[in-house]
């Protein structure tokens, strides 16, 4: 049964970096098959995607973001994180990690993660 | 961007009825299309992709047409459960984008 975890600190202060870690448990992060995403969802609003990963490395990250993003893989310990840095109050969402088969949209996603950005 | 359009934003039904949702995007996306179930303070479920394919483990209730620009979701016999808030999402082109929404509640 596949699932993802995600982990990382709930309350970020302002201008600092947001981390989070999304754990893959029963398959294989790096499977040719599939790309690792993240999508995150402000409290009473909808969904908005922030980017994916390759096994291999190579990221797609959304445009209004994509200056204070990271998304990297960890092969050993079967996991890939998010990074934004120079976090504000509108970063405030929670965060899900998703898998995307190729071609296939989203198959599974975590359970979310609410991280808030305050001080 | 890809805007994709939801309508009705919110939807009043009864159980054992039939609902259609629709879904519009800004330009053709032939049929890189996933539609999604939420409900309160849980994680989105996939429900469909390709337009029109169920994801695994999802009820015959749900289906899912359209091609192009135009696409619908359709539960038929709704039960209590089936009440929550159903959102599309394009895959054709980056950067991926959703629908705001269409909140199914029980009339």
């Amino acid at each position: 049964q596949l699932q993802l975890q995600e982990s990382g600190p709930g309350l970020v202060k302002p201008s600092e970096t947001l981390s989070l870690t999304c754990t893959v448990s029963g398959a294989s992060i790096s499977s040719s098959s599939y790309y690792w995403g993240w999508i995150r969802q402000p409290p009473g609003k909808g969904l908005e995607w922030i980017g994916s990963i390759y096994y291999t490395g190579s990221t797609y990250y959304n445009p209004s973001l994509k200056s204070r993003v990271i998304i990297s893989v960890d092969m050993p310990n079967n996991q890939f994180s998010l990074e934004l840095s120079s976090a504000t109050a509108p970063d405030t969402a929670v965060y899900y990690c998703v898998r995307i088969p190729m071609g296939l949209g989203i198959d599974y996603w975590g359970q979310g993660a609410l991280v808030t950005v305050s001080s | 961007d890809i805007q994709m359009t939801q309508s009705p934003s919110s939807l009043s039904a009864s159980v054992g009825d039939r609902v259609t949702i629709t879904c519009r995007a800004s330009q053709g996306i032939s049929n890189y299309l996933a539609w999604f179930q939420q409900k309160p303070g849980k994680a989105p479920k996939s429900l469909i992709y390709a337009a029109t394919s169920l994801q695994s483990a999802v009820p015959s209730k749900f289906s899912g047409s359209g091609s192009g620009t135009d696409f619908t979701l359709t539960i038929s016999s709704l039960q209590p459960e089936d009440f929550a808030t159903y959102y599309c999402q394009q895959y054709h082109s980056y950067p991926y984008t959703f629908g705001q929404g269409t909140k199914l509640e029980i009339k």
